[in-house]
């Protein structure tokens, strides 16, 4: 069964606006971390933020953060004042914690930033 | 700090070869885990070591293998290659076990084409 949803294939932005990339997870484990890694053209896989199921509050890394809502199983990545270096594929990501280090992705979202 | 090191960056092979592919973790990272990456599927989880111990297996046949060495570099082999093996396979690394704020860091993947 698939674990993480990512509903949006393709997403638009106009540089210097904010976007919002959409992810659900589903898990029974009640201790887990959402990740979402960004993937540009080059291929390699970035690491941009994390979210603890026990956090309190919304992860923030700079212009990336992580809107947190446990009992919908939401965590979408907001991106504010967009850039053009923001154009990649964006992945969500869970690990649970009764699976170690084994983090599943999901399908990606294509974010294109258009000048 | 060095970075998580995949060698080769590319490779071409024929159909029935067999190939391994090498990965070399983050100084003090003792968690390696791979994944095949296509267009069709996205990010599939291959298998995860941990101190040389095979901790977590995706859903791959037995063609795909690894291994990790005591130093944590890990090896994967792909025997009697198929076409649809043509990937780009990351490997990537992490410092701590469970739960945990480390995600992972990737190398730039080994982009494997079969012909």
């Amino acid at each position: 069964a698939q674990k993480i949803t990512q509903t949006q294939p393709g997403m638009f932005v106009q540089e210097k606006e904010a976007v919002t990339l959409d992810c659900t997870y589903d898990t029974s484990d009640p201790s887990y971390g959402l990740f979402w890694y960004k993937q540009p053209s080059s291929g390699e896989m970035i690491f941009l933020i994390y979210q603890g199921s026990y956090d309190q509050q919304n992860a923030t890394e700079g212009r990336y953060s992580l809107n947190f809502q446990k009992a919908r199983k939401s965590a979408n990545l907001v991106i504010s004042a967009s850039q053009l270096g923001d154009s990649a594929m964006y992945f969500c990501a869970m690990r649970e914690k009764t699976s170690y280090d084994k983090v599943i992705f999901g399908p990606g979202t294509s974010l294109s930033v258009i000048p | 700090k060095a970075g998580v090191t995949q060698t080769p960056r590319y490779l071409i092979k024929t159909r029935g070869q067999q190939v391994t592919l090498s990965c070399s973790p983050i100084s003090g990272h003792r968690s390696v885990s791979w994944y095949q990456q296509t267009p069709g599927q996205g990010l599939q989880f291959l298998f995860e070591y941990f101190s040389e111990t095979q901790r977590n297996k995706g859903n791959f046949p037995g063609r795909f293998s690894g291994r990790q060495f005591s130093n944590s570099r890990s090896e994967m082999n792909v025997s009697t290659l198929e076409l649809g093996d043509s990937a780009l396979y990351l490997c990537a690394s992490s410092f701590a076990q469970g739960n945990s704020s480390y995600g992972y860091t990737f190398g730039s993947g080994t982009r494997l084409t079969v012909v």
